[in-house]
């Protein structure tokens, strides 16, 4: 139990194109899902919090015009990164938790190739 | 906000030794500590975790400890397997929020 998919997986794009990753809690109803960035050997480091149905919430220094967040149904959340540049390239990882108590369950994460 | 630091940053074992990994948090509020596996280019996978009103919690081969007044717990990995091999990371929860702290990652390398 307790499966999130992440799609695409692997994505190379142009400098300027938007790209949009996919978060889908598969067996759970997620009210809560998080992404998180993460560089080589490095942490996770924690983008943004959204709720099912209402703005999500950034963390200091992340640009929310920049990773717009949508967080539609129980069970899929959306990141797009717009205008993407070189500096933009990364991992990135989803998580989704059924409730506040309940723990966060991760994707496989998305790796972000900007030319 | 919390800060969670995570010792060793390395850890190289024997197959069938122990690995221990040790993590501290700041934030004293901090009610959850989940630690995750994360093998080559997957996401994170929870692999155990512990709540504040116990003290320790074990499954197979697994097992954390945690000391609320020091503000630090621990993985214990025993007979290690070389499909123990990947990056583990701690984290910690404050009731606010929902959001984890995430330690800096342990690097696990088991050799046969």
């Amino acid at each position: 139990g307790a499966v999130v998919s992440q799609h695409p997986s692997w994505v190379i794009c142009k400098s300027g194109t938007s790209v949009k990753i996919e978060c889908r809690s598969l067996d759970f109803q997620a009210t809560t899902m998080f992404w998180y960035r993460q560089f080589p050997k490095q942490s996770l480091m924690l983008m943004a919090t959204s709720n099912e149905g209402s703005k999500a919430t950034y963390e200091q220094g992340v640009e929310k015009d920049k990773f717009l967040i949508n967080h539609a149904s129980l069970t899929l959340s959306t990141l797009t990164v717009t205008s993407a540049h070189p500096e933009d390239s990364s991992f990135y990882i989803c998580s989704a938790s059924e409730r506040s108590s309940q723990p966060q369950h991760f994707g496989d994460g998305t790796r972000l190739s900007i030319l | 906000g919390e800060n969670v630091e995570q010792h060793p940053s390395t850890l190289s074992v024997q197959e069938g030794d122990s690995a221990v990994i040790k993590c501290t948090y700041s934030d004293s509020a901090s009610n959850y500590f989940p630690w995750y596996k994360q093998e080559l280019g997957k996401g994170p996978q929870l692999i155990i975790d512990i709540r504040s009103n116990v003290g320790e919690k074990k499954d197979q081969r697994i097992a954390v400890t945690l000391n609320k007044t020091a503000k630090h717990f621990s993985l214990h990995i025993t007979e290690t397997q070389p499909e123990d091999s990947a990056v583990y990371f701690c984290a910690a929860q404050t009731p606010s929020g929902n959001k984890l702290t995430f330690g800096g990652g342990t690097r696990v390398l088991v050799k046969p």
